[in-house]
């Protein structure tokens, strides 16, 4: 099984920052790697696929990087509605999902 | 669109039953068709996936407990879980699923599932 394993559990920004949240495999995936939104209550969203491809709709400030086993999903300038908890998930073999980055607003 | 719909309840020992209405796609498209819950304790977990032709990939530590199937003249899915116990608890989500090209695009809104006597 590989394992994805994401950092921080948590975090607290101010509006307008940059905040990056790390994903590590437990082996090279390629470049099968996702990033998910979750709002309080509702269900995780895409955001990106292929490590940094934008799923249509989602604003450019979220970005994605990486290759092998180290991945970072990257919000460039944060707003209000970005607070969520952010899950990446490996789709090489069979499928895993991080423990989650809950966001907040400082 | 996908929505979910089942028992809220179900008792320990039984089979959890859920399904999936597609719309706005067909389940004879080229994605497959899967289920995730989400429970405090494990997190994201996904439970497996099928295809309308009913090729199904499972989570193998659910393998054994597991049925999928596709009702092409519904264009819906199903999900059985058998033998349920209290670990079972969990919102269960259904997504399409892009296999090796795009994961989890679509949800649905989630249906909460909770095992009790």
């Amino acid at each position: 099984d590989i394992q994805m394993t994401q950092s921080p559990s948590s975090l607290s920004a101010s509006l307008g920052d940059s905040v990056t949240i790390t994903c590590r495999a437990s082996q090279g995936i390629s470049n099968s790697l996702a990033w998910y939104q979750q709002r309080p209550g509702r269900a995780p969203q895409p955001l990106l696929f292929a490590i940094s491809k934008l799923k249509t709709g989602v604003p450019s400030r979220f970005s994605g990087s990486g290759s092998g086993t180290k991945f970072t999903l990257t919000i460039s300038s944060l707003q209000s509605e970005d607070v969520a908890t952010y899950y990446c998930h490996q789709y090489y073999g069979s499928h895993s999902f991080g423990g989650g980055t809950k966001v907040e607003i400082k | 669109q996908l929505q979910e719909a089942g028992p809220g309840l179900v008792k320990p020992s039984e089979t959890l039953s859920l399904s999936c209405s597609v719309s706005g796609d067909s389940i004879r498209s080229s994605y497959f068709w899967g289920w995730i819950r989400q429970s405090p304790g494990k997190g994201l977990e996904w439970i497996g996936s099928v295809y309308y032709n009913g090729r199904t990939d499972y989570n193998p530590s659910l393998k054994r407990r597991i049925f999928m199937s596709v009702d092409m003249s519904k264009n819906q899915f199903s999900l059985n879980l058998t033998s349920v116990t209290a670990a079972d608890t969990a919102i269960y989500f259904c997504v399409r699923d892009g296999r090796g090209e795009t994961g989890f695009d679509t949800w649905g809104p989630g249906t909460q599932v909770t095992v009790s006597s």
